[in-house]
Formats: C-alpha cells, structure tokens, sequence
C-alpha cells in the first residue's frame, strides 16, 4: 500500500517565479492537507482540500493556492516566489476530519 | 490562542539513558494530540496518538506519552533510548471535526554512544 507521495523533492525557483507542488494521498484517503516547515520550525498549516474544495485555511497569503482532482491528488501552486517561501512542502492526507494525517516526505523549495 | 510549546529546543542523551521530551498545549476544545518523528530531509512519521479513553499511550519504536489534563501536557518518554533514536520530535494538537494539526517547534533528540 503506498502511502503519501509528492513530487519534486526538491527545486530550485528565483524569486517572482511560479511553482506547482504535486501529491497523491494514501489509498482510501479523501482528504489532502497542505503544510509549510521553514528551516528548524514546525510545519504550519497551509490549507486543506476535500471534495475538489479548499474547506480550510491557514494564515497564508493568495499567492498560495491549490486544486484537489477527482482522484483525491492536489497540487500547491505559489505565486510570485519570495526568498521566504523556501521550505520543506508537506503534504498530508486523511479520511475527512478523523484527525490522523499521514505526511509525506516534503518537497523542498529554495528560492534564490 | 492554540499553541503547542516543548520547552527544549536540543536534548542530548547517552544511548541506554532514559527519555523524556516535554509538550505543553493550549487548545480551546477537546485535543486530541500527536508526536511526531522526523528524520533529517524526511517527512514526518507518527509515533503516537491521544483521542480519548486510557491517559497513557503506547507508540512504535517502544514511545509512550501520557495526557495530562490539569497540566496540559503531553510528554513523551521512552526507558532506554537507541542511537537511531536520534531526530527531531514533534508534538502536535489537533481535534476531532479538523485535520488542522498546531505544531510546537520541535525538540532535537541527540544521542551519544
């Protein structure tokens, strides 16, 4: 059973560029979380999607945005990239608020 | 406000030596809480969980922690710590209608031959 997968593991981006962040949840999870862990800090909660709709939202600026597809995998996309958006990207999955995440390994971003 | 705070930033332990990591919480409804381990340049892997029922609760890797209300605090123990033991540790708050998990800032568990 694979569990929580995302893709780049890592990327280099320059500032005011654009980026898509990619992760497929662990079978039988509906609901896909979104969490950003800047270096020697605990992850932050970013937003979550269920049902193709972002259902919650962290303290995070619109240039953070996503989409959930019909097979439950979602993307991250920034906008406009500032040297402050470099950080491990942390995807989580669950069934819809039972309060368990299963995390995947993280992409990490630098911006340069 | 909802935080979550363990009070050591680095603890250093011989291997054998027993554990304790500290996580203290403050949380408006009822928590359910979580550590965490995370291995450099890896995600994150649960070592246990608290939702309701028995106080103390057994882990993977031979963890537990014990839910203390009155002191809102989670901390979490081990009897006799390995070398592979070494990583950074995560406690976490979260409840029952949320998969928003409040994360502390993380206690880095070095371990000494």
């Amino acid at each position: 059973d694979a569990g929580v997968t995302q893709s780049p593991t890592h990327l280099i981006k320059t500032r005011g560029q654009q980026v898509t962040l990619r992760c497929s949840p662990k079978s039988g999870h509906d609901t896909v979380s979104w969490y950003q862990q800047a270096l020697g800090q605990g992850p932050q909660f970013i937003f979550q999607y269920y049902e193709e709709e972002e259902r919650q939202r962290g303290n995070f600026p619109d240039r953070f945005s996503g989409h959930q597809f019909p097979n439950y995998s979602s993307e991250l996309n920034v906008n406009a990239l500032l040297l402050g958006d470099s950080a491990l990207y942390l995807c989580a999955s669950s069934q819809r608020n039972t309060g368990e995440l299963f995390f995947g390994e993280g992409s990490r971003l630098t911006v340069l | 406000a909802q935080s979550v705070t363990q009070p050591d930033i680095h603890i250093t332990v011989s291997e054998g030596a027993s554990l304790e990591l500290r996580c203290n919480y403050s949380y408006g409804a009822t928590p359910y809480l979580f550590w965490y381990v995370q291995s450099p340049g890896q995600g994150l892997q649960l070592l246990l969980k608290y939702f309701s029922g028995d106080t103390l609760v057994q882990g993977i890797k031979g963890f537990e922690a014990e839910f203390k209300r009155s002191q809102s605090s989670f901390n979490l123990r081990k009897p006799s710590v390995h070398w592979s033991d070494a990583a950074e540790y995560f406690c976490a708050v979260g409840s029952s209608n949320t998969d928003k998990l409040i994360f502390g800032t993380g206690t880095r568990l070095q371990v000494f031959p």
